[in-house]
């Protein structure tokens, strides 16, 4: 069965520090790996996406995630962390070609001044 | 434009009203979502439209009755609800089917309070 596992519930980081969000799957090769970012009573958006065109994936905000086949693995990363990034962090999976999205738990990100 | 508009904001409603929240996208997308996401996890699928057809309902109770009027506009009828139905109500539109195309993109949500 697909699956979808976040690391930490919580994750704190000093401003400036690496931010390095978990998220592991449990498919066949998946078309397609979202991180979506939540801000606190807002709706999600989409930080970035694999598309199996490249294994490393820029986002906005300066965030980027690598996917890798052997770890299935898809860690979010941003090398230094900004007092905005505070918020909830969810990675999903498609489920097959369906419509439905397999979401992770959600990390909520904190950053200390 | 690559937005998907949800009103009201915000709705405080008894549980003898009847409410509806709308969501609205003009990117042309052909399925559209709600979901229900209640504090601190991960958004629930309610109800899938593909084509302006019902697709998807997961066993949603009847007093939460989705309508697709047309490609542009999804409605969710509130009737009956109870206390433990207070949630944000999301809704998203895709191009098609998340393993086919891609990503979905999200309204900013109906903070919904049943007093």
């Amino acid at each position: 069965a697909q699956s979808v596992t976040q690391l930490g519930s919580h994750v704190s980081v000093s401003e400036g520090a690496l931010v390095l969000l978990r998220c592991n799957y449990s498919s066949s090769v998946p078309p397609y790996l979202f991180w979506y970012v939540q801000y606190p009573n807002q709706g999600l958006q989409l930080l970035l996406k694999y598309t199996s065109a490249a294994t490393l994936v820029k986002g906005i905000n300066g965030f980027e995630a690598e996917f890798k086949k052997s770890e299935t693995s898809f860690h979010l990363t941003k090398p230094s962390a900004h007092m905005s990034d505070a918020a909830e962090y969810f990675c999903a999976l498609p489920v097959d070609s369906s419509y439905k999205l397999i979401f992770g738990s959600g990390t909520r990100l904190l950053v200390r001044p | 434009d690559t937005e998907v508009t949800q009103t009201p904001k915000h709705l405080v409603m008894g549980m003898t009203n009847k409410k509806s929240l709308k969501c609205e996208q003009h990117m042309g997308h052909r399925a559209m979502y709600w979901y229900k996401q209640k504090a601190k996890k991960p958004p629930e699928l309610m109800f899938v439209y593909s084509y302006e057809k019902l697709s998807i309902n997961e066993s949603v109770p009847s007093r939460f009755s989705p309508e697709c009027p047309n490609s542009s506009l999804l409605n969710l009828h509130l009737h009956a609800l109870q206390p433990e139905d207070s949630a944000l109500y999301l809704c998203a539109s895709s191009q098609g089917r998340y393993g086919d195309s891609g990503e979905a993109f999200f309204g900013q949500g109906t903070r919904l309070t049943v007093v």
